[in-house]
Protein backbone atom coordinates (compact mmCIF):
# COMPACT_ATOMS: atom_id res chain seq x y z
CA UNK A 1 0.00 0.00 0.00
CA UNK A 2 1.35 3.56 -1.02
CA UNK A 3 1.42 5.80 1.91
CA UNK A 4 3.16 8.96 3.40
CA UNK A 5 3.41 8.72 6.84
CA UNK A 6 4.13 11.74 9.18
CA UNK A 7 5.47 12.10 12.72
CA UNK A 8 4.05 12.83 15.23
CA UNK A 9 2.76 16.15 17.18
CA UNK A 10 5.02 18.52 18.86
CA UNK A 11 4.83 21.01 21.38
CA UNK A 12 7.52 23.55 21.23
CA UNK A 13 8.68 26.71 22.96
CA UNK A 14 9.51 30.21 20.76
CA UNK A 15 13.16 30.23 19.68
CA UNK A 16 13.20 26.06 19.36
CA UNK A 17 14.12 23.79 16.54
CA UNK A 18 12.38 21.24 15.30
CA UNK A 19 12.49 18.99 12.62
CA UNK A 20 8.99 16.86 11.65
CA UNK A 21 9.45 13.61 8.89
CA UNK A 22 7.27 12.24 6.21
CA UNK A 23 7.94 8.94 4.96
CA UNK A 24 6.96 7.12 1.91
CA UNK A 25 6.56 3.68 1.59
CA UNK A 26 4.59 1.79 -1.51
CA UNK A 27 6.10 3.09 -4.04
CA UNK A 28 9.26 3.97 -6.05
CA UNK A 29 9.92 7.53 -3.83
CA UNK A 30 13.21 8.88 -5.59
CA UNK A 31 10.40 9.34 -8.49
CA UNK A 32 8.39 11.50 -6.70
CA UNK A 33 8.86 14.99 -5.88
CA UNK A 34 7.62 15.52 -2.00
CA UNK A 35 5.98 19.01 -1.22
CA UNK A 36 5.05 20.87 2.11
CA UNK A 37 1.91 22.56 3.08
CA UNK A 38 0.71 24.57 6.15
CA UNK A 39 -2.99 24.83 7.29
CA UNK A 40 -2.93 27.51 10.30
CA UNK A 41 -5.69 27.03 12.71
CA UNK A 42 -9.02 27.46 10.93
CA UNK A 43 -7.33 28.32 7.40
CA UNK A 44 -6.48 27.43 4.14
CA UNK A 45 -3.75 25.45 2.12
CA UNK A 46 -0.52 27.22 2.13
CA UNK A 47 2.22 25.63 -0.54
CA UNK A 48 5.41 26.20 1.35
CA UNK A 49 7.82 24.31 -0.99
CA UNK A 50 8.79 20.78 -2.52
CA UNK A 51 11.63 18.33 -2.88
CA UNK A 52 12.81 15.62 -5.57
CA UNK A 53 14.37 13.18 -3.03
CA UNK A 54 16.53 11.31 -5.98
CA UNK A 55 18.81 14.28 -6.31
CA UNK A 56 17.69 16.58 -3.34
CA UNK A 57 16.59 19.10 -5.72
CA UNK A 58 14.38 21.69 -3.59
CA UNK A 59 11.72 24.63 -4.54
CA UNK A 60 10.65 27.28 -2.02
CA UNK A 61 7.87 29.46 -2.31
CA UNK A 62 9.25 33.09 -1.45
CA UNK A 63 6.89 32.98 1.66
CA UNK A 64 8.57 30.41 3.04
CA UNK A 65 12.30 31.20 1.56
CA UNK A 66 14.79 31.15 4.76
CA UNK A 67 12.08 30.24 7.34
CA UNK A 68 12.31 26.77 7.07
CA UNK A 69 14.64 24.18 5.37
CA UNK A 70 12.81 21.13 3.46
CA UNK A 71 15.52 18.34 3.02
CA UNK A 72 15.25 14.34 2.38
CA UNK A 73 17.04 11.27 3.08
CA UNK A 74 16.80 8.79 -0.19
CA UNK A 75 17.93 6.14 1.65
CA UNK A 76 15.43 6.06 4.18
CA UNK A 77 12.61 7.41 1.43
CA UNK A 78 12.10 10.21 4.40
CA UNK A 79 11.42 13.78 3.68
CA UNK A 80 12.12 16.84 6.45
CA UNK A 81 10.44 20.14 7.36
CA UNK A 82 12.76 22.00 9.50
CA UNK A 83 13.08 25.26 12.03
CA UNK A 84 15.95 26.49 13.36
CA UNK A 85 14.06 29.02 15.46
CA UNK A 86 9.76 28.74 15.90
CA UNK A 87 7.77 31.30 16.37
CA UNK A 88 4.33 31.07 17.70
CA UNK A 89 3.51 31.80 14.24
CA UNK A 90 4.50 28.91 13.00
CA UNK A 91 1.76 27.20 15.12
CA UNK A 92 0.01 24.79 12.31
CA UNK A 93 -0.85 21.49 11.10
CA UNK A 94 1.60 20.43 8.44
CA UNK A 95 1.23 18.13 5.33
CA UNK A 96 3.40 16.41 3.14
CA UNK A 97 2.15 15.65 -0.16
CA UNK A 98 3.37 13.64 -3.38
CA UNK A 99 3.36 16.18 -6.28
CA UNK A 100 1.08 14.47 -7.81
CA UNK A 101 -1.53 15.07 -4.75
CA UNK A 102 -2.56 11.35 -5.04
CA UNK A 103 -1.09 10.67 -1.91
CA UNK A 104 -0.75 12.49 1.82
CA UNK A 105 -0.01 12.33 4.54
CA UNK A 106 -2.25 12.28 8.01
CA UNK A 107 -0.86 16.12 9.07
CA UNK A 108 1.78 17.03 11.84
CA UNK A 109 0.37 19.97 14.31
CA UNK A 110 3.16 21.53 15.59
CA UNK A 111 2.39 23.79 18.16
CA UNK A 112 4.64 26.87 19.70
CA UNK A 113 3.62 28.27 22.99
CA UNK A 114 5.41 29.52 25.61
CA UNK B 1 3.17 33.89 -8.33
CA UNK B 2 0.21 33.14 -9.58
CA UNK B 3 -2.78 34.03 -7.77
CA UNK B 4 -5.69 31.74 -7.74
CA UNK B 5 -9.35 33.70 -7.06
CA UNK B 6 -11.89 30.64 -5.61
CA UNK B 7 -15.24 31.94 -5.48
CA UNK B 8 -17.40 31.74 -3.48
CA UNK B 9 -15.48 31.60 -0.37
CA UNK B 10 -18.71 29.71 1.32
CA UNK B 11 -21.74 28.93 -0.12
CA UNK B 12 -25.30 27.09 1.59
CA UNK B 13 -27.00 24.19 -0.15
CA UNK B 14 -29.26 21.30 0.39
CA UNK B 15 -28.92 17.62 -0.68
CA UNK B 16 -29.76 17.28 -4.18
CA UNK B 17 -28.53 20.85 -5.22
CA UNK B 18 -25.92 21.25 -7.93
CA UNK B 19 -23.03 23.12 -7.14
CA UNK B 20 -20.38 24.92 -8.74
CA UNK B 21 -17.68 26.44 -7.48
CA UNK B 22 -14.60 28.25 -9.64
CA UNK B 23 -10.80 29.55 -9.79
CA UNK B 24 -9.79 31.79 -11.99
CA UNK B 25 -5.88 32.25 -12.22
CA UNK B 26 -3.82 34.92 -12.50
CA UNK B 27 -2.29 34.10 -16.05
CA UNK B 28 -2.71 31.10 -17.76
CA UNK B 29 -1.70 28.10 -16.54
CA UNK B 30 -3.41 25.35 -19.26
CA UNK B 31 -4.95 22.59 -17.74
CA UNK B 32 -2.66 22.40 -15.05
CA UNK B 33 -4.90 22.28 -12.30
CA UNK B 34 -6.54 19.75 -9.29
CA UNK B 35 -8.99 20.08 -7.01
CA UNK B 36 -9.29 18.74 -3.50
CA UNK B 37 -11.69 18.16 -0.86
CA UNK B 38 -10.83 18.25 2.81
CA UNK B 39 -13.42 17.35 5.74
CA UNK B 40 -12.57 18.98 9.60
CA UNK B 41 -10.02 16.83 10.91
CA UNK B 42 -8.84 15.32 8.14
CA UNK B 43 -5.87 15.58 4.82
CA UNK B 44 -6.91 16.66 2.02
CA UNK B 45 -8.16 14.21 -0.75
CA UNK B 46 -7.59 14.81 -4.77
CA UNK B 47 -10.81 15.28 -6.52
CA UNK B 48 -9.87 16.01 -10.13
CA UNK B 49 -6.63 16.30 -11.65
CA UNK B 50 -5.26 18.38 -14.84
CA UNK B 51 -8.35 20.36 -14.75
CA UNK B 52 -11.56 17.67 -15.93
CA UNK B 53 -10.03 14.05 -14.85
CA UNK B 54 -11.79 12.46 -12.30
CA UNK B 55 -9.60 10.55 -9.91
CA UNK B 56 -10.40 6.82 -9.53
CA UNK B 57 -13.25 6.05 -7.08
CA UNK B 58 -14.50 9.59 -6.65
CA UNK B 59 -18.14 9.88 -7.30
CA UNK B 60 -19.24 10.83 -11.13
CA UNK B 61 -20.92 13.47 -9.62
CA UNK B 62 -17.85 15.42 -9.33
CA UNK B 63 -16.75 16.63 -12.90
CA UNK B 64 -14.14 19.69 -13.27
CA UNK B 65 -13.62 22.22 -16.32
CA UNK B 66 -11.88 24.87 -18.11
CA UNK B 67 -8.44 25.78 -18.76
CA UNK B 68 -6.14 28.58 -18.90
CA UNK B 69 -7.50 30.92 -17.00
CA UNK B 70 -10.97 30.07 -15.59
CA UNK B 71 -12.10 26.18 -14.01
CA UNK B 72 -15.12 24.97 -12.11
CA UNK B 73 -15.81 22.19 -9.90
CA UNK B 74 -19.40 21.27 -10.55
CA UNK B 75 -21.49 19.01 -7.95
CA UNK B 76 -24.21 17.86 -9.98
CA UNK B 77 -26.26 16.49 -7.21
CA UNK B 78 -24.81 17.33 -3.25
CA UNK B 79 -24.78 14.35 -1.20
CA UNK B 80 -24.31 14.53 2.87
CA UNK B 81 -21.22 13.77 2.82
CA UNK B 82 -20.14 16.33 -0.07
CA UNK B 83 -20.38 19.39 3.07
CA UNK B 84 -16.39 20.41 3.12
CA UNK B 85 -14.28 22.28 1.81
CA UNK B 86 -12.64 22.65 -1.43
CA UNK B 87 -9.81 23.66 -3.00
CA UNK B 88 -7.92 24.38 -6.10
CA UNK B 89 -4.09 23.79 -6.77
CA UNK B 90 -2.80 25.19 -9.75
CA UNK B 91 1.06 23.50 -10.24
CA UNK B 92 1.81 25.13 -13.62
CA UNK B 93 4.32 27.80 -12.18
CA UNK B 94 6.16 27.50 -8.88
CA UNK B 95 5.58 28.37 -6.40
CA UNK B 96 2.53 26.72 -6.57
CA UNK B 97 -0.85 28.06 -5.13
CA UNK B 98 -3.62 26.92 -3.40
CA UNK B 99 -7.58 28.78 -4.20
CA UNK B 100 -8.40 30.28 -0.77
CA UNK B 101 -11.37 27.70 -0.22
CA UNK B 102 -14.96 27.08 -0.69
CA UNK B 103 -16.90 25.88 2.05
CA UNK B 104 -19.82 24.18 1.28
CA UNK B 105 -22.22 24.33 4.32
CA UNK B 106 -25.76 22.98 4.92
CA UNK B 107 -28.61 25.42 3.78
Amino acid sequence: EMQLVQSGAEVKKPGESLRISCKASGYTSTTYWIAWVRQMPGKGLEWMGMIYPGDSDTRYSPSFQGQVIISADKSSNTAYLQWNSLRASDTAIYYCMRHTGDLWGQGALVTVSS
Amino acid sequence: DIQMTQSPSSLSASVGDRVTITCRASQGIRTDLGWYQQKPGKAPKRLISAAYSLQSGVPSRFSGSGSGTEFSLTISSLQPEDFATYYCLQHNTYPWTFGQGTKVEVK
